[in-house]
């Protein structure tokens, strides 16, 4: 069965600190993946996706970045982190005939001081 | 633009029943989603229609899609305390693989 991590769960970094938020997907091939971010009391804002190895598609201009250097493994950075980068930061999978039915981490709380 | 709307809030009195509903945007979206998220975790897919589908039930959950009207509604029999959380109606992008979500109705259920 296939199974998504992420990690850390929760992290408090101060501003103008880098970022790496890591997620992996198993017990699939060539999924498409997905970083979300979830503001206090909000919905989900889609930050990235990625059909592919080193495949990035950027739907928000922002201070994050993705990277996806393997198949299954799909990092969100950061250089220098902001106030307003804090947040509920969600990792999602899809594949097979199916690619539009998504399945989510458990999520990363990011407190940015 | 596309957009998706719900109730913010929706109190019920245990072993009642619940509606959640969302209204949409894209015609076109082939299927609606329903998620929900418990404190703290990530969003856990409940159930999902085709858009060429009416209602589909599921144990205690029940859609219902009303195309003409662009509205979808999660029904939840004999609502229970753990049913408590966040619910998240989503349609897909006309037909693309991304998501469009609305901003989610919290579930509050009382003894």
């Amino acid at each position: 069965s296939q199974t998504i991590h992420q990690w850390p769960a929760t992290l408090v970094q101060p501003v103008g600190s880098p970022l790496s938020l890591e997620c992996t997907v198993e017990g699939t091939s060539n999924p498409n993946l997905y970083w979300y971010r979830q503001a206090a009391g909000r919905g989900l804002q889609l930050l990235f996706y990625s059909v592919g190895i080193g495949q990035i598609s950027s739907e928000v201009p922002q201070n994050l970045s993705a990277s996806r250097p393997q198949d299954r493994q799909f990092i969100l950075s950061s250089k220098k982190l902001l106030l307003s980068d804090s947040g509920f930061y969600l990792c999602a999978w899809s594949s097979g005939p199916y690619k539009n039915i998504q399945y989510f981490g458990a999520g990363t709380r990011l407190s940015v001081l | 633009g596309e957009d998706v709307e719900q109730s913010l809030f929706l109190s019920v009195r245990e072993g009642d029943s619940s509606v959640i509903n969302c209204t949409y945007t894209d015609s076109s979206s082939t299927y609606l989603y329903w998620y929900k998220q418990e404190p703290g975790a990530g969003l856990q897919l409940l159930t999902y229609i085709f858009s060429n589908m009416d209602m589909k039930q599921d144990q205690r959950l029940t859609v219902l899609l009303n195309k003409k009207d662009k509205h979808l509604s999660l029904r939840i029999a004999d609502t229970q305390t753990g049913d408590s959380a966040i619910y998240f109606c989503a349609e897909s992008y006309l037909n693309t693989d991304k998501l469009i979500f609305g901003t989610g109705t919290r579930l509050q259920v009382f003894p």
